[in-house]
């Protein structure tokens, strides 16, 4: 049931550093979500990226969409100890029921 | 009110007990999912609920059984939970069920003896 794929699947890297984490899917899409999810926690709903749009940004986050490559990147700018946790990639492929295609995410680990 | 809420947090049971987790949201969505996660995976989804009716049952054994009494609550029975079953449990709510984002709830962390 999953559609899309992240990478790295792991990430470690210290504060004040970029973290860039990317996703892969399969089939054509209406929109690409992120999603944080805080170790044994519920997922939390990042930015949300339509098919016609390329860009998108939300305070230090910045998504980039590549219909073409059917690739798409979340880039955490100046990250801190707290983004410390896992980040996953959802699809929306136009289901009459609103279901979403999770990839199987990538683990941020920010040092201090 | 923006949340999802979710009871127990925690949920120790044994193969031949039969509880029930619960889910509420008081945003008007009419959309409600119940998905599994097991550790480092991501969630999978067992079942959708549309207007309160199931929608999407993802061929997900007998031995959970989900219920929506009203558009606000979504409930999920459990009866003869095998050990493979621990998982965490999220329930999440959309306004419609049309792709749109999903507000998730923390989750019942279940764990089966």
């Amino acid at each position: 049931s999953q559609q899309g794929e992240e990478d790295p699947q792991a990430l470690s890297i210290q504060e004040g550093e970029n973290a860039t984490m990317n996703c892969s899917y399969k089939t054509s899409i209406n929109n690409l979500q992120w999603y944080r999810q805080n170790s044994g926690r519920g997922l939390v709903h990042l930015i949300l990226i339509r098919s016609n749009e390329r860009e998108k940004h939300s305070g230090r986050l910045r998504v980039t969409l590549d219909t073409s490559k059917k690739s798409s990147s979340l880039l955490i700018t100046a990250s801190r100890a707290a983004d410390t946790a896992s980040y996953f990639c959802a699809t929306d492929r136009g289901s009459t029921l609103g279901r979403l295609y999770f990839g199987r995410g990538t683990q941020l680990t920010v040092w201090p | 009110d923006t949340e999802v809420t979710q009871t127990p947090k925690h949920l120790v049971m044994g193969m031949t007990n039969k509880k029930s987790l619960k889910c509420e949201q008081h945003m008007g969505h009419r959309a409600m999912y119940w998905y599994k996660q097991k550790a480092k995976k991501p969630p999978e989804l067992m079942f959708v609920y549309s207007y309160e009716k199931l929608s999407i049952n993802e061929s997900v054994p007998s031995r959970f059984s989900p219920e929506c009494p009203n558009s606000s609550l979504l409930n999920l029975h459990l009866h003869a939970l095998q050990p493979e079953d621990s998982a965490l449990y999220l329930c999440a709510s959309s306004p419609f069920s049309s792709g749109e984002t999903q507000y998730f709830g923390p989750g019942t962390r279940l764990l089966v003896l």
